[in-house]
């Protein structure tokens, strides 16, 4: 069954300290790997994506195959970089096409 | 182009009513698809639909229904309405159904059941 694993519910760290959000996903096959942020009081919207390899707003993430992770890592917080973010998964195939499965969020404080 | 509107912004309902909720998808885009968001945890697909055909429903009771309009809006339906139903309903839209597919999401309609 695919699931998304978001270890940490919160995350404080201060600003210009590296960030390292984690996520986990089961999936059998080669799921499509997103990252989704939400800053308060705007609607969710996507951050980046693994296909794309792209760094956005410093923000990086690696698709590890063998330990199934996709980690989503900034070298220097800043404070507006504080939101929630979601880590997600699609499907190729089948029951999975198309739809997303979110892990349950990391709220992510950076403080000044 | 304002993006994914939904409709309304807030609702209360009682138990046992039942509620209509309404998205409109960025201009172009035929897939729409529906989520439930339950407080403290990520969003859970409901729907999916496609050229006004469904195309994925998740783990969701038959009280959830939906349907697609040819304009490619998109309503979601929910019968007898239990408390666990409360929650942030969320609308995205995407030009396909593909894995690939950016979703671009709504402000959500936030519906409480009493």
């Amino acid at each position: 069954a695919q699931r998304v694993t978001q270890p940490e519910k919160l995350l404080s760290v201060f600003k210009g300290a590296p960030v390292e959000l984690k996520c986990n996903y089961s999936y059998s096959g080669s799921p499509e790997l997103f990252w989704y942020v939400q800053y308060s009081r705007q609607r969710l919207q996507l951050l980046l994506r693994h296909i794309s390899r792209e760094s956005i707003k410093g923000f990086t993430a690696d698709l590890n195959k063998g330990e199934t992770s996709f980690h989503l890592k900034k070298p220097f917080a800043q404070e507006e970089d504080s939101a929630m973010y979601y880590c997600a998964l699609s499907g190729h195939r089948g029951s999975t096409l198309g739809r997303l499965y979110f892990g349950r969020g990391t709220q992510l404080t950076v403080w000044p | 182009d304002a993006g994914v509107t939904q409709s309304p912004t807030h609702l209360i309902k009682t138990r046992g009513q039942h509620v209509t909720l309404r998205c409109s998808p960025i201009s172009g885009h035929k897939s729409v698809s529906w989520y439930q968001q339950v407080l403290g945890q990520g969003p859970q697909f409901i729907f999916q639909y496609y050229e006004k055909e469904e195309r994925g429903r998740g783990n969701f009771p038959d009280r959830f229904s939906a349907r697609q309009f040819p304009n490619y809006s998109s309503e979601l339906n929910v019968n007898a309405l239990l408390l666990g139903d409360s929650a942030l309903y969320l609308c995205a839209s995407s030009p396909g159904t593909g894995g690939y597919y950016e979703q671009y999401f709504g402000p959500g309609t936030r519906l409480t059941v009493t």
